[in-house]
């Protein structure tokens, strides 16, 4: 049962445009979302996270946005570059998980293609 | 420069053997993770620990086992049991509760390949 869903397993964006990546969650008890990027053969870095106390938080060309009512959040990635090309994880927790299995649960990724 | 190391990148190995993926932190983090990447899969969390000399099992364990005998170190072993080892392997860190804004720290990977 994935409690954390990247419905999209690719997405395709020409350079210069905005990038939408959605994940959509079915668990009420998450209240802190992070996005991750990855490129081939490396570890997924951290990009932003939101506390569901808030619906958008903003870093450079990057925005994260979340929907409670409707468990969706989105990164919107403006405007886009070729070395944003990457795959995409959306992670959630739930409060007082702490850091163990429970702490972050993965979507399964959306590979970003920035065509120039 | 604080991070976590994981070692080697590319790894073979011939079925039946065990072998043993390293990850070492020197970011003071109390709990730290071995996730398992597949494509299509996502990550999928093998094993964690959040305090020394204990671990407990993810969604994947069969066939692997670690070890937290120092706060740095969580060492994976990839065991003849295993019956598809070929992955992606990660390590992740994160201290304590996930309220410091940046989630898990990632290393680099490890690539395992059985032949």
């Amino acid at each position: 049962d994935q409690q954390v869903k990247q419905n999209s397993p690719s997405l395709s964006v020409q350079e210069g445009r905005i990038s939408i990546l959605n994940c959509d969650y079915t668990n009420s008890m998450f209240d802190y979302f992070l996005w991750y990027k990855k490129y081939p053969a490396e570890g997924p870095t951290f990009l932003i996270s939101i506390s569901s106390i808030k619906d958008k938080n903003e870093d450079g060309r990057f925005t994260v946005f979340l929907n409670k009512s409707a468990k969706h959040l989105s990164l919107h990635i403006v405007p886009s570059q070729p070395g944003d090309s990457a795959v995409y994880f959306c992670a959630a927790s739930a409060q007082g998980s702490g850091g163990g299995a429970d702490g972050l649960t993965f979507g399964k990724g959306t590979h970003l293609i920035i065509q120039p | 420069d604080g991070g976590i190391t994981q070692s080697p990148k590319y790894l073979f190995r011939k079925e039946g053997q065990n072998v043993t993926l390293s990850c070492e932190q020197n970011l003071n983090h109390d709990a730290m993770y071995w996730y398992r990447q597949d494509p299509g899969q996502g990550l999928r969390l093998i094993y964690y620990s959040q305090i020394v000399n204990d671990f407990q099992k993810g969604d994947i364990a069969e066939g692997y086992s670690v070890s937290r005998e120092k706060k740095e170190s969580f060492p994976l072993t990839v065991t003849s049991a295993q019956k598809n080892p070929t992955a992606f392997y990660l390590c992740a860190s994160s201290a304590q509760g996930l309220r410091y804004g940046y989630g898990y720290t990632f290393g680099s990977g490890t690539r395992l390949t059985v032949v």
